[in-house]
């Protein structure tokens, strides 16, 4: 119950293209959904996040949709640059608890 | 840039050997928190510190251990390390409270020969 399922485990994008990465949670107690970005060697960058009150969230290229009855949420990456070339993990924590618990990554690479 | 440094950034440790990371938390956090990543895993909880104290604890040995200090600095300690420590500790501030952002460091690459 207190698993993040994150999908695809990779993904390639044409540069230009939309690179989409979702993730599902079962605990229903969860009312925090971060998204992490994490380049090679580095830690883990907070890229945006969402809680359950709103079913979307837009900075820049980057969109979280969020689908409170199904307990699915994505990223959506807008035009995607291969600078954006990184692992993205997707998070949930509750605001009674004290951990935040993170899927197992999406490794994207935008081809040029 | 979080705020957040972590020390040292590598190091390599002998099958059961101990060793301390160390962590100084973004300015105004009072929380911190500490987390294991394995090659090509995400982040896992080990434990939380608010107050000087254990706040939480993950799926993690007692030879995990830690502390924070009143200036919401923290250390992690890890007793007869095995082979499988081998990862990127993580740590993170935050303010108390879940459901709010933690900010992570850069991390510490343990390798245990």
């Amino acid at each position: 119950q207190q698993q993040v399922k994150q999908s695809p485990q990779s993904l390639i994008v044409q540069k230009g293209g939309i690179s989409i990465i979702n993730c599902a949670y079962e605990n229903t107690a969860f009312d925090y959904f971060p998204w992490y970005q994490q380049f090679p060697g580095k830690g883990p960058a907070l890229l945006i996040a969402i809680r359950p009150d709103v079913s979307e969230k837009k900075e820049g290229r980057f969109t979280i949709s969020f689908n409170k009855s199904a307990k699915q949420f994505s990223l959506h990456i807008m035009d995607s640059q291969p600078g954006d070339s990184a692992t993205y993990f997707c998070a949930a924590s509750d605001t009674g608890g004290f951990k935040t618990i993170f899927g197992a990554g999406t490794r994207l690479f935008v081809k040029a | 840039e979080t705020g957040v440094t972590q020390s040292p950034t590598h190091l390599i440790k002998t099958r059961g050997q101990q060793v301390t990371l160390r962590c100084s938390s973004q300015s105004g956090h009072n929380t911190v928190s500490w987390y294991q990543q394995a090659l090509g895993q995400g982040p896992q909880f080990i434990f939380q510190y608010y107050r000087e104290e254990e706040n939480g604890r993950g799926n993690f040995p007692p030879r995990f251990s830690g502390l924070q200090f009143p200036n919401y600095s923290s250390e992690l300690n890890v007793n007869a390390l095995e082979l499988d420590d081998s990862a990127l500790y993580l740590c993170a501030s935050s303010l108390q409270g879940g459901g709010n952002t933690i900010y992570f460091g850069e991390g510490s690459w343990l390798t245990v020969v």
